[in-house]
């Protein structure tokens, strides 16, 4: 069975850092490229960024660019999201989501939750 | 970025069909593949693929959901609506970066 357990959520002031982990299980880690997905409160899904399988393509949101690093370890079956200079528009359900062949998300972890306020 | 646009909310009777439209600002197909694909949310629950590639049904996706379209007009069909479907519905294009979502539709009952 596939799953995708994210970790490292929290409250966090204005202008800090965070990390979140996504650790990944039920199928070949490596094989597959993953993105962040987030959804804030009452709102619609956002795409945060997208690493593939072996980290030689990364992709992010303008929202999020020279800000977040997505990255992972395929030794550890972990996926990553360095988050700095957070703002409240970060405030969101941070979703860890496999890619499909075609550029769907055929699993989605069950979010964590990221609240940027002072 | 290539828009996509929903709308907010549609009701619709229990056993009736249910049409929820997709419109995006570019062409999504790409070498006779459509990169369009359609999520299922309930309330505090993740996300669910229901249909990839347009029109492809989802591993363990009941058959009353259908998907249908080309090019930048696209539509998620549910018939019959049962109780259990009750959601919001998002579509997504993959074609090009940034990856975009609509803004859902809310399925209610009449």
């Amino acid at each position: 069975e596939v799953q995708l357990v994210e970790s490292g959520g929290g409250l966090v002031q204005p202008g800090r850092s965070l990390k979140l982990s996504c650790l990944a299980s039920g199928f070949t880690f490596s094989n597959y490229g993953m993105n962040w997905i987030r959804q804030a409160p009452g709102k619609g899904l956002e795409w945060v960024a997208s690493i593939s399988s072996s980290s030689s393509y990364i992709y992010y949101a303008d929202t999020v660019k020279g800000r977040f690093t997505i990255s992972r370890d395929n030794a550890k079956n972990t996926l990553y999201l360095q988050m700095t200079s957070l703002r409240s528009e970060d405030t969101a359900l941070y979703y860890c989501a496999r890619r499909a062949y075609s550029g769907d998300v055929d699993y989605w972890g069950q979010g964590v939750m990221v609240t940027v306020s002072s | 970025d290539i828009v996509l646009t929903q709308s907010p909310a549609l009701a619709v009777s229990l056993e009736q069909r249910a049409t929820i439209s997709c419109k995006t600002s570019q062409n999504v197909d790409n070498y006779g593949i459509s990169y369009m694909h359609w999520y299922q949310q309930k309330p505090g629950q993740q996300p669910k693929l229901l249909i990839y590639e347009g029109s492809n049904l989802a591993s363990g996706i009941p058959a009353r959901f259908s998907g249908s379209g080309s090019g930048t007009d696209f539509t998620l069909t549910i018939d019959p609506v049962e109780a259990d479907d009750i959601a919001t519905y998002y579509c997504q294009q993959s074609k090009d970066y940034p990856l975009t979502f609509g803004s859902g539709t809310k399925l209610e009952i009449k």
